[in-house]
């Protein structure tokens, strides 16, 4: 089986500007969960999806959105850039709800200038 | 509220020594512990999962310990590698629906030859 697959792995936008990421879970998982992790920071969490509903959502700023389509492919939409929004984010994603293994992605770098 | 702790926050030690790192959360309901290695800027691999009922778990030269009564968990690394350099990342869910996972900030394993 494929793992995870991020696209694109690295990105470098400018202050102001939107940005949108793209995951792909596992074949057959139907959770997908994105995370920020910045520098020196633990993984901050920011939404999860389950069959295309948002299930759970961290404490992030309405600039941070998500959404997921009918085959489990998930994207996550920055806008409004801003400096502090430079980091990795992470996709994991597991087979259902509850606390099944998560298995991560190799992330997207995105750097705002 | 859910807290994961990790310490030391940073940790150097030279090739083929063993080391210790820690985790106390208070994540409740506990439903299970995972410890992640994450190489820089790559995604967290999972290495070891535990449920209420295991004290130990092995893979490889990694070992972890849990102590459900004091919530405490340790992950041992036996015979450093060059490539044990990572962060280790202590996660533990909650045995609810949503399943919510709470991540520790890590602890940075320098290994040196």
């Amino acid at each position: 089986k494929a793992g995870v697959t991020q696209t694109p792995r690295y990105l470098i936008k400018t202050r102001g500007q939107q940005v949108t990421l793209s995951c792909s879970p596992i074949s057959g998982h139907r959770s997908v969960s994105w995370y920020q992790q910045t520098p020196g920071q633990g993984l901050q969490f920011l939404f999860e999806y389950f069959s295309e509903t948002q299930r759970n959502k961290g404490n992030f700023p309405g600039r941070f959105s998500g959404r997921q389509f009918s085959n489990s492919r998930s994207e996550m939409n920055v806008s409004t850039l801003e400096l502090g929004d430079s980091a990795l984010y992470l996709c994991a994603s597991k087979a259902g709800t509850g606390s099944s293994e998560q298995y991560f992605g190799p992330g997207t770098r995105l750097t705002v200038t | 509220k859910n807290q994961v702790e990790q310490s030391p926050q940073s940790l150097i030690i030279l090739e083929g020594k063993n080391c210790t790192l820690q985790c106390n959360y208070t994540v409740s309901p506990f439903s299970n512990l995972r410890w992640y290695k994450q190489d820089t800027g790559r995604g967290p691999v999972s290495l070891t999962i535990m449920t209420f009922s295991e004290n130990t778990k092995s893979n490889g030269r990694y070992t972890a310990t849990l102590d459900a009564d004091t919530k405490q968990s340790s992950l041992h690394i036996t015979a450093s590698q060059l490539s044990d350099s990572a962060s280790y990342i202590c996660v533990v869910s909650a045995n609810t629906n949503a399943g919510k996972s709470t991540f520790g900030d890590g602890t940075t394993l320098t290994v040196k030859p």
